[in-house]
């Protein structure tokens, strides 16, 4: 059962190079989440998707594209990677806002 | 804005006493609450959630909710070195979409 699961764990990236991050699930959940994590920060919302099909803005959108591929799999796309996304990416997924959440391992991103 | 709000910490215990962790939320709408605890490097994993108020009780974990105070807590009983995390509280109002609102985690040292 491996839940949540994100690649790559690590990355280094120079300014301006393009990346995805992927995510699966296998939980059959209809929503998923992309977070990044700042020291001093908490967890930000970049972009969820509530179902297949369907993705909206989170409160950190700026320099990131998402696509929800099929129920299972929600990737986000850095189009021109900058410093400031320097940050531990997490993809989550839920069948409702009141199970919680389920989080993936993380995606270590540093941009140099 | 939806918030919910935690101290920073770090809250240190001694090994065998009870942690008391709390947190407030502004939105009178959330209807489901969730502590998770995240170990350094690690993402976050679902310890809790509580729906009505009062106390819940899972093992050495128990979380109270007070609606009317807007208030959770999570109390740790006979607290061990590895329950050393950040712990973040959370608040949901709807069942789907964006409205899933973390703290910013308290970090908790259990000393030996």
């Amino acid at each position: 059962n491996a839940g949540v699961t994100q690649t790559p764990k690590f990355q280094v990236l120079k300014t301006g190079q393009s990346m995805t991050l992927q995510c699966a699930q296998d939980m059959n959940h209809n929503s998923m989440y992309w977070y990044r994590q700042d020291p001093g920060m908490g967890l930000r919302l970049i972009y969820y998707s509530a179902s297949e099909g369907t993705t909206d803005k989170g409160e950190v959108p700026n320099g990131y594209n998402v696509s929800r591929l099929n129920k299972r799999e929600f990737s986000l796309r850095l189009e021109s990677a900058a410093p400031s996304q320097t940050s531990v990416y997490f993809c989550a997924s839920s069948r409702g806002n009141s199970y919680g959440y389920t989080f993936g391992s993380g995606t270590r991103l540093t941009v140099v | 804005q939806k918030e919910v709000e935690q101290n920073s910490g770090p809250l240190s215990v001694p090994e065998g006493a009870i942690a008391s962790l709390n947190c407030t939320y502004s939105d009178r709408g959330s209807q489901s609450f969730f502590w998770y605890r995240q170990y350094s490097g690690k993402s976050p994993e679902l310890i809790m959630s509580i729906y009505s108020n009062g106390d819940k009780e899972d093992g050495r974990f128990t979380a109270q909710l007070n609606k009317a105070s807007q208030y959770v807590s999570l109390l740790i009983r006979d607290s061990q070195p590895s329950d050393s995390a950040t712990y973040l509280c959370a608040a949901a109002r709807d069942n789907y979409g964006q409205n899933f609102v973390f703290g910013p985690g308290t970090r908790l040292s259990v000393l030996p």
